[in-house]
């Protein structure tokens, strides 16, 4: 089993649409939980963390953590085109120096 | 400067060619990391620096891969004898110490073809 699971997608949504990215881990021990972007060809970009359960707002980013259920996800409103890209979930252990990524999920916004 | 530099930005071998890949960390980041990523993966750990030493080298994934960090700065990431399964992208990281569970920011990446 994976330590962490996204499915690959492509998820598409219409520009102004929201946008719901899911991963789930399999470690409880799990305490930070990452969320980046990736554009074709370019190394991930960290977008939003989370610590603790419940909601997380950063703009038109919202991620979402429920431990009981091993479960993170992250929410984009208003899509646009330019958020089409592959968005990378990572679960970190405490006091542990690696971070765990998913396979990524594939996200196209259409105009 | 005011990221992380990776250098070089490309690099095709042969097979059986050894390689060496530079990471120029965030000045005064102590601890520093590299990643594979496979096309179409995420990025898989492969190793971990506090200043000059190397405290895991689990993701390591043969004897042929080799990093240093001897003056707890730049780092190489060295692969010897190289195959096909090598070419993928090598990122490095590094952060402020005690810091990694705020997230960390990669470099541009090292994209190895092995042909």
């Amino acid at each position: 089993q994976k330590e962490v699971e996204q499915n690959s997608g492509p998820l598409s949504v219409p520009e102004g649409a929201i946008a719901s990215l899911n991963c789930t881990y399999s470690d409880r021990g799990s305490q930070s939980f990452f969320w980046y972007r990736q554009y074709s060809g370019k190394s991930p970009e960290l977008i939003m963390s989370i610590y603790s359960n419940g909601d997380k707002e950063d703009g038109r980013f919202t991620a979402q953590l429920n431990k009981a259920s091993q479960y993170v996800s992250l929410l984009i409103r208003d899509s646009q085109p330019s958020d089409s890209a592959t968005y990378l979930c990572a679960v970190n252990r405490y006091n542990f120096n690696k971070f765990y990524f998913g396979s990524g999920t594939k996200l196209n916004v259409k105009p | 400067g005011a990221g992380v530099s990776q250098s070089p930005r490309y690099k095709v071998a042969k097979r059986g060619q050894d390689v060496a890949l530079r990471c120029d960390p965030i000045s005064g980041h102590v601890s520093l990391f590299w990643y594979q990523q496979a096309l179409g993966q995420g990025p898989e750990f492969l190793t971990y620096f506090q200043n000059e030493a190397q405290l895991d080298k689990s993701g390591l994934p043969s004897d042929r891969f080799f990093a240093e960090r001897p003056e707890g700065s730049v780092s190489t990431l060295k692969i010897q004898r190289t195959q096909q399964e090598d070419s993928a992208v090598y990122l490095c990281a590094s952060s402020v110490q005690g810091a990694i569970s705020y997230g960390y920011t990669f470099g541009s990446g090292t994209r190895l073809t092995v042909v």
